[in-house]
């Protein structure tokens, strides 16, 4: 079974730019979270889709939106960047069932985004 | 809010120790907690699953125990090897499905 995909690897942009972060969960699952990583702030979460909803949203600006398709693939927008940022941006899939105990995410490799 | 601390942030040991990494949350309210591995430069791997009813879980020299009342969690390595350099992090896991994570203890093991 492949793992979670992410595309692309590395991104380099300019502040002011937007720019799309894709992700594909492992066949089956239909929950698709995104995380934020950085040297100060760890790993944060950004928001949660399930199903093509929205299920649940960090604490994070309204620059930082999501969608997610039919097939459940995920991206990840990011508008008027900013050098803040710049970070490794992590999805996990999980088959999705709010609250059970045996819901593992499974992590993709992630995006190195730079903001020059 | 939940919020996660792993002690120490780093740990060095020669190969063959046995070693505990300690997480620490503040809600005790979860249905589980995950421990993962990460390598530089690279996602996360799940390395074991602790659901709320259970008090440990091993995989390999993984053991993992986890005692919810005291909001807290061990990852037990044993007999570590070179090649178990990398960052552990620890997740409790809530109602949802968002993950709160520490920052991690880096753990380096020289040969």
């Amino acid at each position: 079974k492949a793992g979670v995909t992410q595309t692309p690897r590395y991104l380099i942009k300019t502040r002011g730019q937007q720019v799309t972060l894709s992700c594909s969960p492992i066949s089956g699952h239909r929950s698709v979270s995104w995380y934020q990583q950085t040297p100060g702030q760890g790993l944060q979460f950004l928001f949660e889709y399930f199903s093509e909803t929205q299920r649940n949203k960090g604490n994070f600006p309204g620059r930082f939106s999501g969608r997610q398709f039919s097939n459940s693939r995920s991206e990840m927008n990011v508008s008027t960047l900013e050098l803040g940022d710049s970070a490794l941006y992590l999805c996990a899939s999980s088959p999705g069932t709010s609250g059970s105990g045996s819901n593992i995410q499974y992590f993709g490799a992630g995006t190195r985004l730079s903001v020059l | 809010k939940q919020e996660v601390t792993q002690i120490p942030a780093a740990l060095s040991v020669p190969e063959g120790e046995n070693l505990v990494l300690n997480c620490s949350f503040t809600d005790s309210a979860i249905y589980n907690l995950q421990w993962f591995r990460q390598d530089p430069g690279k996602g996360l791997t799940s390395l074991l699953l602790i659901q709320s009813s259970q008090r440990e879980q091993t995989s390999g020299r993984l053991n993992a125990s986890l005692d919810k009342s005291s909001g807290r969690s061990t990852l037990y390595i044993a007999a570590s090897q070179p090649g178990d350099s990398a960052t552990y992090l620890c997740a409790p896991g809530g109602a949802g499905t968002a993950l709160i994570f520490g920052k991690g203890t880096t753990l380096s093991v020289s040969s």
